[in-house]
């Protein structure tokens, strides 16, 4: 099973600023990795699959980027709704896909 | 609009069974595959099934497998998840999830889930 392992923990950034979220797996998933958005309360949302392809109707301040075991997902200029726990996913190697344990972005 | 609507979560004791439902709609149900994800606080997120768009074929994550059944109605546009011999460990929100793919191909990445449906094992 594939370990997917995300920093920071915890993000605390301003109105404005960008932020760089890492994912790193415990092996090669190629591009096969996406990155989701939760807000409490609510289900996890789609933003970013194949590493850098954004989802029907994500704006474009987040990106993707990365291949191999590092992948990263960029807020160009944070916004106050993007406060969330970010998730990363593979699809490379399965059953099982997996997720990563998260990092939380405060604004 | 895509609306996925979960039911059938609750308390139950170990070793007993509960069905979860996933009511589909605002798209052609039977041309995608459909999962089962779970979020416990715990263990977070967990890829739990998946089924083809047309009920032949299915996956699960080895923690389930044997206890777990997926299925579908494609003519009710309903999935269904059937849990036999829960653990504590199951304790979790579980949400029905979209694949992205419309060509019945397992990409296995989520675009649209649920509101989730929290079921508690525990005596």
């Amino acid at each position: 099973e594939i370990v997917l392992t995300q920093s920071p923990a915890t993000l605390s950034l301003s109105p404005g600023e960008r932020a760089t979220l890492s994912c790193r797996a415990s092996q090669s998933v190629s591009n096969y990795l996406a990155w989701y958005q939760q807000k409490p309360g609510q289900a996890p949302r789609l933003l970013i699959y194949d590493t850098s392809n954004r989802a029907t109707g994500i704006p474009a301040r987040f990106s993707g980027s990365g291949s191999g075991t590092d992948f990263t997902l960029t807020i160009s200029s944070l916004e106050p709704e993007d406060s969330a726990v970010y998730y990363c996913q593979q699809r490379s190697n399965w059953p099982p896909d997996t997720f990563g344990g998260g990092t939380k972005v405060e604004i | 609009q895509v609306q996925l609507v979960e039911s059938g979560g609750g308390v139950v004791q170990p070793g007993r069974s509960l069905r979860l439902s996933c009511a589909a709609s605002g798209f052609t149900f039977r041309s995608y595959a459909m999962h089962w994800v779970r979020q416990s606080p715990g263990k977070g997120l967990e890829w739990v099934a998946v089924i083809s768009y047309d009920g032949s074929d299915d996956y699960y994550a080895e923690s389930v497998k044997g206890r777990f059944t997926i299925s579908r109605d494609n003519s009710k546009s309903t999935l269904s998840l059937q849990m036999d011999r829960l653990r504590t460990e199951d304790t979790a929100v579980y949400y029905c999830a979209r694949d992205l793919d419309n060509t019945g191909y397992y990409y296995r990445y989520f675009d649209y889930w649920g509101q989730g449906t929290l079921v508690t094992v525990s005596s």
